[in-house]
Protein backbone atom coordinates (compact mmCIF):
# COMPACT_ATOMS: atom_id res chain seq x y z
CA UNK A 1 0.00 0.00 0.00
CA UNK A 2 1.66 3.21 -0.78
CA UNK A 3 -1.05 5.25 1.77
CA UNK A 4 -2.01 8.64 1.16
CA UNK A 5 0.06 10.07 -2.21
CA UNK A 6 0.43 13.69 -3.27
CA UNK A 7 1.34 15.40 -6.44
CA UNK A 8 3.15 17.37 -6.76
CA UNK A 9 5.90 17.83 -3.90
CA UNK A 10 6.79 21.33 -4.94
CA UNK A 11 5.52 24.15 -6.73
CA UNK A 12 5.90 27.76 -7.81
CA UNK A 13 3.56 29.81 -9.27
CA UNK A 14 3.06 33.31 -10.22
CA UNK A 15 0.47 35.52 -8.72
CA UNK A 16 -2.90 34.95 -10.61
CA UNK A 17 -1.63 31.15 -12.16
CA UNK A 18 -4.02 28.29 -11.60
CA UNK A 19 -3.08 25.26 -10.37
CA UNK A 20 -4.43 21.83 -9.01
CA UNK A 21 -3.14 19.50 -6.38
CA UNK A 22 -3.81 15.59 -6.31
CA UNK A 23 -4.36 13.98 -3.76
CA UNK A 24 -4.66 9.92 -3.85
CA UNK A 25 -5.08 7.26 -1.43
CA UNK A 26 -5.02 3.51 -1.85
CA UNK A 27 -6.76 2.57 1.41
CA UNK A 28 -10.20 2.59 0.28
CA UNK A 29 -11.07 5.68 3.15
CA UNK A 30 -14.42 7.27 3.10
CA UNK A 31 -13.15 10.90 4.74
CA UNK A 32 -10.75 13.02 3.02
CA UNK A 33 -9.44 16.48 3.73
CA UNK A 34 -7.11 18.98 2.66
CA UNK A 35 -4.96 21.58 5.20
CA UNK A 36 -2.79 23.82 4.64
CA UNK A 37 -0.24 24.48 7.86
CA UNK A 38 1.77 27.68 8.31
CA UNK A 39 4.51 28.60 10.48
CA UNK A 40 3.17 28.88 14.13
CA UNK A 41 -0.41 28.52 13.19
CA UNK A 42 -1.12 24.84 13.24
CA UNK A 43 -3.13 22.63 10.46
CA UNK A 44 -6.19 24.76 9.29
CA UNK A 45 -8.77 22.66 7.29
CA UNK A 46 -9.43 24.00 4.19
CA UNK A 47 -12.05 21.76 2.74
CA UNK A 48 -13.16 17.82 3.60
CA UNK A 49 -15.29 14.93 2.09
CA UNK A 50 -16.96 12.28 3.76
CA UNK A 51 -17.78 9.89 0.89
CA UNK A 52 -17.46 10.66 -3.10
CA UNK A 53 -19.34 13.41 -4.63
CA UNK A 54 -19.47 15.12 -1.53
CA UNK A 55 -17.55 17.92 -0.23
CA UNK A 56 -17.51 20.79 2.21
CA UNK A 57 -16.22 23.96 3.50
CA UNK A 58 -13.19 23.66 6.38
CA UNK A 59 -12.30 26.48 8.59
CA UNK A 60 -10.45 28.47 5.46
CA UNK A 61 -11.97 27.72 2.14
CA UNK A 62 -12.02 30.65 0.40
CA UNK A 63 -9.80 30.91 -2.58
CA UNK A 64 -9.94 26.77 -2.89
CA UNK A 65 -11.92 24.71 -4.20
CA UNK A 66 -12.55 20.80 -4.40
CA UNK A 67 -14.14 17.76 -5.79
CA UNK A 68 -14.18 14.32 -4.72
CA UNK A 69 -15.11 12.54 -8.57
CA UNK A 70 -13.44 9.14 -7.12
CA UNK A 71 -13.40 7.28 -4.27
CA UNK A 72 -9.48 6.88 -3.94
CA UNK A 73 -8.95 10.96 -5.51
CA UNK A 74 -9.40 14.46 -3.44
CA UNK A 75 -8.54 16.89 -5.80
CA UNK A 76 -7.65 20.91 -4.45
CA UNK A 77 -7.74 24.03 -7.01
CA UNK A 78 -6.21 27.16 -6.94
CA UNK A 79 -8.06 29.21 -9.28
CA UNK A 80 -6.19 32.52 -9.03
CA UNK A 81 -3.37 31.85 -7.00
CA UNK A 82 -2.24 34.95 -4.23
CA UNK A 83 1.22 35.38 -2.09
CA UNK A 84 -1.03 34.22 1.07
CA UNK A 85 -1.70 30.99 -0.84
CA UNK A 86 1.87 30.09 0.22
CA UNK A 87 1.79 27.39 2.52
CA UNK A 88 2.43 23.57 3.00
CA UNK A 89 -0.65 21.36 1.84
CA UNK A 90 -1.49 18.31 3.52
CA UNK A 91 -3.80 15.73 2.78
CA UNK A 92 -5.27 13.39 4.78
CA UNK A 93 -7.89 10.74 4.96
CA UNK A 94 -9.40 8.04 7.33
CA UNK A 95 -12.13 5.74 7.72
CA UNK A 96 -14.09 7.42 10.51
CA UNK A 97 -13.16 10.50 12.38
CA UNK A 98 -12.54 8.26 15.82
CA UNK A 99 -9.46 6.20 13.72
CA UNK A 100 -6.39 7.90 12.91
CA UNK A 101 -5.95 9.81 10.39
CA UNK A 102 -3.06 9.21 7.85
CA UNK A 103 -1.47 12.19 6.01
CA UNK A 104 0.54 12.65 2.77
CA UNK A 105 3.71 13.89 2.61
CA UNK A 106 2.90 17.61 1.54
CA UNK A 107 3.30 19.70 -1.06
CA UNK A 108 5.19 22.84 -0.44
CA UNK A 109 3.70 25.79 -2.73
CA UNK A 110 5.27 29.01 -3.04
CA UNK A 111 2.89 31.64 -4.58
CA UNK A 112 5.38 35.15 -5.68
CA UNK B 1 -10.34 31.52 21.63
CA UNK B 2 -8.78 28.76 19.42
CA UNK B 3 -10.44 25.53 19.49
CA UNK B 4 -7.67 23.61 20.83
CA UNK B 5 -4.44 25.39 22.52
CA UNK B 6 -1.18 24.18 23.26
CA UNK B 7 1.82 25.68 24.62
CA UNK B 8 4.46 26.49 21.81
CA UNK B 9 7.62 25.84 23.69
CA UNK B 10 10.17 25.11 22.80
CA UNK B 11 10.65 21.98 25.70
CA UNK B 12 14.75 21.98 25.37
CA UNK B 13 15.71 19.01 27.82
CA UNK B 14 18.94 16.35 28.20
CA UNK B 15 18.74 12.93 28.16
CA UNK B 16 16.90 10.96 29.82
CA UNK B 17 15.00 13.29 31.57
CA UNK B 18 11.23 13.65 31.73
CA UNK B 19 9.23 16.30 29.71
CA UNK B 20 5.57 16.81 30.14
CA UNK B 21 2.85 19.62 28.50
CA UNK B 22 -0.39 19.89 28.62
CA UNK B 23 -3.20 20.62 25.86
CA UNK B 24 -6.59 22.52 26.86
CA UNK B 25 -9.64 22.49 24.88
CA UNK B 26 -12.31 24.94 24.83
CA UNK B 27 -15.47 22.21 23.26
CA UNK B 28 -17.06 20.39 26.55
CA UNK B 29 -18.69 18.45 23.59
CA UNK B 30 -15.59 16.63 22.57
CA UNK B 31 -15.38 12.53 22.21
CA UNK B 32 -11.77 11.91 20.97
CA UNK B 33 -8.43 12.97 21.99
CA UNK B 34 -5.10 12.37 20.14
CA UNK B 35 -1.50 13.15 20.04
CA UNK B 36 -0.03 13.23 16.88
CA UNK B 37 4.21 13.84 15.97
CA UNK B 38 5.35 15.79 13.32
CA UNK B 39 9.05 15.84 12.36
CA UNK B 40 10.46 18.69 10.69
CA UNK B 41 8.96 19.37 7.36
CA UNK B 42 7.52 16.13 7.52
CA UNK B 43 3.58 15.27 7.51
CA UNK B 44 1.93 14.27 10.85
CA UNK B 45 1.74 10.83 12.21
CA UNK B 46 -0.67 9.11 15.00
CA UNK B 47 1.66 9.05 18.41
CA UNK B 48 -1.10 7.48 20.15
CA UNK B 49 -5.37 8.27 21.09
CA UNK B 50 -6.06 9.05 24.79
CA UNK B 51 -8.95 7.28 26.94
CA UNK B 52 -10.56 8.14 29.67
CA UNK B 53 -8.78 6.33 32.05
CA UNK B 54 -5.55 7.53 31.03
CA UNK B 55 -2.97 5.60 28.45
CA UNK B 56 0.69 4.50 28.43
CA UNK B 57 2.46 3.27 25.02
CA UNK B 58 5.91 2.64 26.30
CA UNK B 59 7.89 5.63 27.49
CA UNK B 60 4.60 8.18 26.56
CA UNK B 61 1.88 8.36 29.18
CA UNK B 62 -1.46 10.43 27.82
CA UNK B 63 -3.98 11.60 30.79
CA UNK B 64 -7.17 13.26 29.94
CA UNK B 65 -9.25 15.30 32.47
CA UNK B 66 -12.51 16.40 30.84
CA UNK B 67 -13.81 18.60 34.04
CA UNK B 68 -10.86 21.20 33.68
CA UNK B 69 -10.50 20.03 29.83
CA UNK B 70 -7.18 19.08 29.00
CA UNK B 71 -5.08 15.99 28.18
CA UNK B 72 -1.17 15.71 28.69
CA UNK B 73 1.60 14.26 27.16
CA UNK B 74 4.26 12.73 29.72
CA UNK B 75 7.31 11.47 28.33
CA UNK B 76 10.03 9.91 30.36
CA UNK B 77 13.95 8.82 29.55
CA UNK B 78 13.88 11.32 26.61
CA UNK B 79 15.61 10.03 23.70
CA UNK B 80 17.60 11.80 21.19
CA UNK B 81 14.74 10.79 18.59
CA UNK B 82 12.07 12.39 20.33
CA UNK B 83 12.72 15.65 19.23
CA UNK B 84 9.79 16.84 17.44
CA UNK B 85 6.57 18.67 17.36
CA UNK B 86 3.56 17.35 19.44
CA UNK B 87 0.25 18.23 18.00
CA UNK B 88 -3.20 17.98 20.15
CA UNK B 89 -5.88 16.88 18.32
CA UNK B 90 -9.39 16.22 19.63
CA UNK B 91 -12.86 15.72 17.86
CA UNK B 92 -16.11 17.13 18.50
CA UNK B 93 -19.33 14.87 18.85
CA UNK B 94 -21.12 14.82 15.79
CA UNK B 95 -18.27 16.03 13.86
CA UNK B 96 -16.70 15.18 10.77
CA UNK B 97 -13.65 17.00 11.30
CA UNK B 98 -10.09 16.98 13.68
CA UNK B 99 -9.14 20.11 15.40
CA UNK B 100 -5.58 20.47 15.80
CA UNK B 101 -3.52 22.36 18.04
CA UNK B 102 -0.33 24.57 16.64
CA UNK B 103 2.19 21.82 18.55
CA UNK B 104 4.45 21.70 21.36
CA UNK B 105 7.93 21.60 19.76
CA UNK B 106 10.09 19.25 22.01
CA UNK B 107 14.57 19.34 21.79
CA UNK B 108 16.15 16.86 23.12
CA UNK B 109 19.88 17.52 23.76
CA UNK B 110 22.73 14.85 24.49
Amino acid sequence: NAGVTQTPKFRVLKTGQSMTLLCAQDMNHEYMYWYRQDPGMGLRLIHYSVGEGTTAKGEVPDGYNVSRLKKQNFLLGLESAAPSQTSVYFCASNPGISNEQYFGPGTRLTVT
Amino acid sequence: RKEVEQDPGPFNVPEGATVAFNCTYSNSASQSFFWYRQDCRKEPKLLMSVYSSGNEDGRFTAQLNRASQYISLLIRDSKLSDSATYLCVVNYVGDYKLSFGAGTTVTVRA
